[in-house]
């Protein structure tokens, strides 16, 4: 159990345009869900908590006009991208939390390359 | 605030030689602690967690963790690694206060070698 998706896998986009990725919980409800970024050889760093029905908290530093995210359904977020520049290539990856659960799971990530 | 230290950026050991990675973390409150593998390209799986109770906990792929709380430790064990064990592995913080959100380490790559 606990699996989660994330499509797609790879994205390469020219620069300018707006990229959307989608994160899945497929057997159980994610009333929060979480979206990281990792650059090479680094660890995770959180860009926002997103909570089914509400808006995202971003942190520190993450542009929130620039990472849209949607958590319109407990089985679903999305991250969009918007006005790609080659400096957002990264690895994003989510993961999902279900209520009261002490655990995250995570999606398999997915890369983005922006030319 | 919470913080996460991984001491070892890069292990590299023999294959069925023990291994152990070390974690030390710093926390006001009571925490959970989890170990994450992950795969090239891939996204993070759960090694195994401290919630409460027993210190020593056990995981998947034969790896172990003791949570030592006196030395804000949890170091992660494996007695006999294979080459498939390559990877990087992720030590994670929470309060167990309900905020839900971790703090991750830097990593530490292991690299078994035949």
């Amino acid at each position: 159990g606990a699996v989660v998706s994330q499509h797609p896998s790879w994205v390469i986009c020219k620069s300018g345009t707006s990229v959307k990725i989608e994160c899945r919980s497929l057997d159980f409800q994610a009333t929060t869900m979480f979206w990281y970024r990792q650059f090479p050889k680094q660890s995770l760093m959180l860009m926002a908590t997103s909570n089914e029905g509400s808006k995202a908290t971003y942190e520190q530093g993450v542009e929130k006009d620039k990472f849209l995210i949607n958590h319109a359904s407990l089985t679903l977020s999305t991250l969009t991208v918007t006005s790609a520049h080659p400096e957002d290539s990264s690895f994003y990856i989510c993961s999902a939390r279900a209520s009261g659960a002490e655990t995250q799971y995570f999606g398999p990530g997915t890369r983005l390359l922006v030319l | 605030a919470q913080s996460v230290t991984q001491l070892d950026s890069q292990v590299p050991v023999f294959e069925e030689a023990p291994v152990e990675l070390r974690c030390n973390y710093s926390s006001s409150v009571s925490v959970y602690l989890f170990w994450y593998v992950q795969y090239p390209n891939q996204g993070l799986q759960l090694l195994l967690k401290y919630l409460s109770g027993s210190t020593l906990v056990k995981g998947i792929n034969g790896f172990e963790a003791e949570f030592n709380k006196s030395q804000t430790s949890f170091h992660l064990r494996k007695p006999s690694v294979h080459i498939s064990d390559t990877a990087e592995y992720f030590c994670a913080v929470e309060s167990s206060g309900g905020s839900y959100i971790p703090t991750f380490g830097r990593g530490t790559s292991l690299i078994v070698h035949p």
